[in-house]
This record gives structure tokens, C-alpha cells and sequence, in this order.
């Protein structure tokens, strides 16, 4: 079974910057869509980015010019990498995750998640 | 960007009730539509995608319906473990976009 495993989380002050990285263990499952997602303290789930295999990135409009979203493998293990910068207090979430799929569906759905990293941002 | 709109943020049920929540989107998504399920402290889990289709090992008492821009998440005769947060998803544009979530609660 696949599993993702999110690192790089911890506390850092606003205008700071964090590399969180998701480790992807099943590389030869799908892996063409592998997404960041993010829960505030008790709040709802919020769509972060994609990459694609093929290098095409998406963004959420409230991350879009301060997160940037990357892959690489490395040594047959799928890394997704989400370079945070200029980090809010709004950022303050955990942050998962996860694999898209598009088996009929026109966008990803999320089917299988890491147990995310918390992002803690504070002055 | 598409907003998606769950009603209601909150039920209390009974084991062995039908609970219904339903989801509204500010556009058409057609029916590419994803429920999922949150336990505190847990992942998400894939419930239904598709507006319909159930994912493989989920209970036959969960049900999806609907297109366009309104739908719902049915569940029949809810089980203890059915206690949780519900989220609906549109797969149709990015940025991809979550109701604000629907808590179960035991009445």
C-alpha cells in the first residue's frame, strides 16, 4: 500500500520561510499528482498545490507567489517538496500530503495521505 | 474560483438514523464531486468520487447524488462509527476547492 510521509514542520516567524518534504514510498503506484493540503486549528480542509508528473503546478490563489511546489526521485523514493515563503500567521496548519487520482474524475481526489506536519507560525 | 457551501455545519443523530448534508457549489462542477470523512485526530478518507461512485471498502450505507452545482452525502442507518466531520470536494477547476465541513454528532 502506498505511503506518504510528510517532515519538515515546525515553528517559524512571520516573513519566515520552511521546506516541507513527502516522502513517497510506492513509487511505481501512481504517483502523477501528488498534492499539499492544509487544516487550521479546528477548521476545515484547504487545497494547497499540485505538481504532475509532468511538472505542470498548481496553486491556491492564498499561496500563490510565496509557496512553491517541486519533485524529484531519489533512489527510487518520489520526494514532493512545497518551499514555504513568506509565511503568515495563516499558514499556521497542518499540512498533508496526498495522492491525487483522476481514475474518473476530470481533477484529483485524494485517496491515499500522509499524517501531515504542523506548521506553526508566530511572532 | 469555485465556492463550495456544506448546510448543515452540524447534526445531531441517532444510531440507526439517515442523515443527509448536502453540498451546493457557486458553479456548475458537473458530477466531479468527492465526499471524504474526518475523525479527530485522523486523515481524511476518500469516501465517494465521482458525485456517486463509492471507493472501494467504503460501507454500502454511504450514497452520493446529484450535478451541477447541488449534491448530497446520504448515510443509512448510522453506525458509531459514522460519528465524524464530512467534507465535500470539487474535482472540476483549480484551485481545487472543500465545503466548510459537516459535524455528526450523537444526539
Amino acid at each position: 500500500e502506498m505511503q506518504l510521509v510528510e517532515s519538515g514542520g515546525g515553528p517559524v516567524q512571520p516573513g519566515g520561510s520552511l521546506r516541507l518534504s513527502c516522502a513517497v514510498s510506492t513509487f511505481t503506484v501512481s504517483t502523477n499528482y501528488i498534492s499539499w493540503l492544509r487544516q487550521a486549528p479546528g477548521k476545515g480542509l484547504e487545497w494547497v498545490s499540485v505538481i504532475y508528473s509532468g511538472g505542470s503546478e498548481y496553486y491556491a490563489d492564498s499561496v500563490k507567489g510565496r509557496f512553491s511546489i517541486s519533485r524529484d526521485d531519489v533512489n527510487n523514493t518520489l520526494y514532493v517538496h512545497l518551499q514555504m515563503d513568506s509565511l503568515r500567521s495563516e499558514d499556521t496548519a497542518v499540512y498533508f500530503c496526498a495522492r491525487g487520482s483522476r481514475t474518473a474524475t476530470f481533477l484529483p481526489v485524494f485517496d491515499y495521505w500522509g499524517q501531515g506536519t504542523v506548521v506553526t507560525v508566530f511572532s | 474560483d469555485i465556492q463550495m457551501t456544506q448546510s448543515p455545519s452540524s447534526i445531531s443523530a441517532s444510531v440507526g438514523d439517515r442523515v443527509t448534508i448536502t453540498c451546493r457549489a457557486s458553479q456548475t462542477v458537473g458530477t466531479w464531486l468527492a465526499w471524504y470523512q474526518q475523525k479527530p485526530g485522523q486523515v481524511p478518507k476518500l469516501l465517494i468520487y465521482a458525485a456517486s461512485t463509492l471507493q472501494s471498502g467504503v460501507p454500502l450505507r454511504f450514497s452520493g447524488s446529484g450535478s451541477g452545482t447541488e449534491f448530497t452525502l446520504t448515510i443509512n442507518s448510522l453506525q458509531p462509527d459514522d460519528f465524524a466531520s464530512y467534507f465535500c470536494q470539487q474535482a472540476s477547476d483549480y484551485p481545487l476547492t472543500f465545503g466548510g465541513g459537516t459535524k455528526v454528532e450523537i444526539k
